[in-house]
């Protein structure tokens, strides 16, 4: 899982709650993405951030909310609007944003379920 | 949006046989990803090849690209009950650098 954590490794959320996980490293990338992953399914696109204090939305950023105010850090927030929240969610890193070559390092997950 | 699509879905051998999985794509690529995630982890990278390379080696693990056909196979050679895991192709497509677009998966599975 190289030089990310996430924490925590399991959440469970009532509905109508907001919750917030948390991605951090310490490989000095550049780059940051959240992702989206259900039972038998690839990985989905929540956000995306190129640079400290930018981000974008990616293929499925209803009901979610990031901030980039650190290098190294990259929150997601899970808002009571995503109607389907319970899932395995996987921040990662890769070192620069502009370069088309680099490959993505991830962390550990967070399974988040709703009660 | 999903692009890659892997081929099988799921994969049973016995250990020491080699696996071969296929990923299909749908536009023009820059490179091709393969990763590996063992059951409930996040997700380790493998192996890249760039869209003007055809194939590349990586220990036990062989990867071919055919731009022409919008497809790449991964190889495990000599596979181990450790191999036990699901196996992504991921893309990033031309004119567009900044993410990755994820296939479906092989789940592989090795018996002792």
């Amino acid at each position: 899982d190289g030089g990310i954590t996430q924490s925590p490794k399991y959440l469970f959320r009532k509905e109508g709650q907001n919750v917030t996980l948390s991605c951090e490293q310490n490989l000095n990338h550049d780059a940051m993405y959240w992702y989206r992953q259900d039972p038998g399914q690839g990985l989905r696109l929540i956000y995306y951030s190129q640079i400290v204090n930018d981000f974008q939305k990616g293929d499925i950023a209803e009901g979610y909310s990031v901030s980039r105010e650190k290098k190294e850090s990259f929150p997601l927030t899970v808002t009571s609007a995503q109607k389907n929240p319970t899932a395995f969610y996987l921040c990662a890193s890769s070192p620069n944003g502009q370069n088309r070559y680099n490959e993505q390092f991830f962390g550990p997950g967070t399974r988040l379920t709703v009660l | 949006s999903q692009q890659g699509e892997e081929d099988p879905q799921a994969l049973s051998i016995q250990e020491g046989e080699n696996a071969t999985m296929n990923c299909s794509y749908k536009t023009s690529i820059n490179n091709l990803q393969w990763y590996r995630q063992n059951s409930g982890r996040g997700l380790v990278h493998l192996i890249l090849i760039r869209s003007n390379e055809r194939e590349k080696h990586s220990g036990r693990l062989r990867v071919t690209l055919d731009t022409s056909k919008k497809s790449s196979s991964l190889l495990i050679t000599a596979s181990r009950a450790a191999d036990t895991a699901s196996y992504f192709c991921a893309t990033v497509n031309a004119g567009n650098n900044r993410k990755l677009i994820w296939g479906l998966g092989t789940s592989l599975a090795v018996n002792p």
